[in-house]
């Protein structure tokens, strides 16, 4: 199986401020990545796909990078409503796997 | 926009099996390249993908739960279902359908249904 480390777990951060967060994948998985966004007792929801695309819908304000092991989700200035967690996840190969999330709160 | 919701017991004891439906409306279950699928979610902790059906007909299910799962489509109804057998503890979670592309993402999610195995 593929392993997906991401960092921080946590961050907390302000209004206006950029955040970055890291997506590690145990072996080469090229652009097959993604990035969803869920917030308490709601369903996640695709923000980034393959590595750098973003979903119809989505704020300008995220973006993607990376390629092979490494990617990056960022977020320009933060918002109100992007006080969320954060879960990348690989589809590469099967099992499909996520990352165990990054939990973006309130300075 | 397609709408999916999950049915079934919130509920289940030990030993038993956990069934759940998946209600799809807005559009076709076996509309090509969407593929349907299961991912489950424990209390306060991270994703688990369960498995993947393809409009092809083709299935796949996580190893570490392959044995106990079994999913099929229904296009008559337009739905799809999960069957996950001897459950424990461990199974206890919201567990999510969703519809994706191989490409493109899980691009669809439903409300989510929380399964409780206790006795």
């Amino acid at each position: 199986d593929i392993q997906m480390t991401q960092s921080p777990s946590s961050v907390s951060a302000s209004v206006g401020d950029r955040v970055t967060i890291t997506c590690r994948a145990s072996q080469d998985i090229s652009t097959w990545l993604a990035w969803y966004q869920q917030t308490p007792g709601k369903a996640p929801k695709l923000l980034i796909y393959s590595a750098s695309s973003l979903q119809s819908g989505v704020p300008s304000r995220f973006s993607g990078s990376g390629s092979g092991t490494d990617f990056t989700l960022t977020i320009s200035s933060l918002q109100p409503e992007d006080f969320a967690t954060y879960f990348c996840q690989q589809a590469y190969s099967f099992p499909l796997t996520f990352g165990g999330g990054t939990k973006v709160d309130i300075k | 926009q397609m709408q999916l919701q999950e049915s079934g017991p919130g509920l289940v004891k030990p030993s038993e099996t956990l069934s759940l439906i998946c209600a799809v409306s807005g559009g076709s279950v076996s509309s090509s390249p969407y593929y349907c699928g299961w991912i489950r979610q424990p209390p306060g902790k991270a994703l688990e993908w369960i498995g993947s059906l393809y409009y092809s007909g083709e299935t796949h299910s996580n190893p570490s739960l392959k044995s106990r799962v079994t999913m099929s489509i229904d296009t008559s109804k337009n739905q799809f279902s999960l069957t996950l057998t001897s459950v424990t503890a461990a199974d206890t979670a919201v567990y999510y359908c969703v519809r994706g592309v191989a490409a493109a993402g899980i691009v669809s999610w439903g409300l989510g249904r929380l399964v409780t195995v206790s006795s």
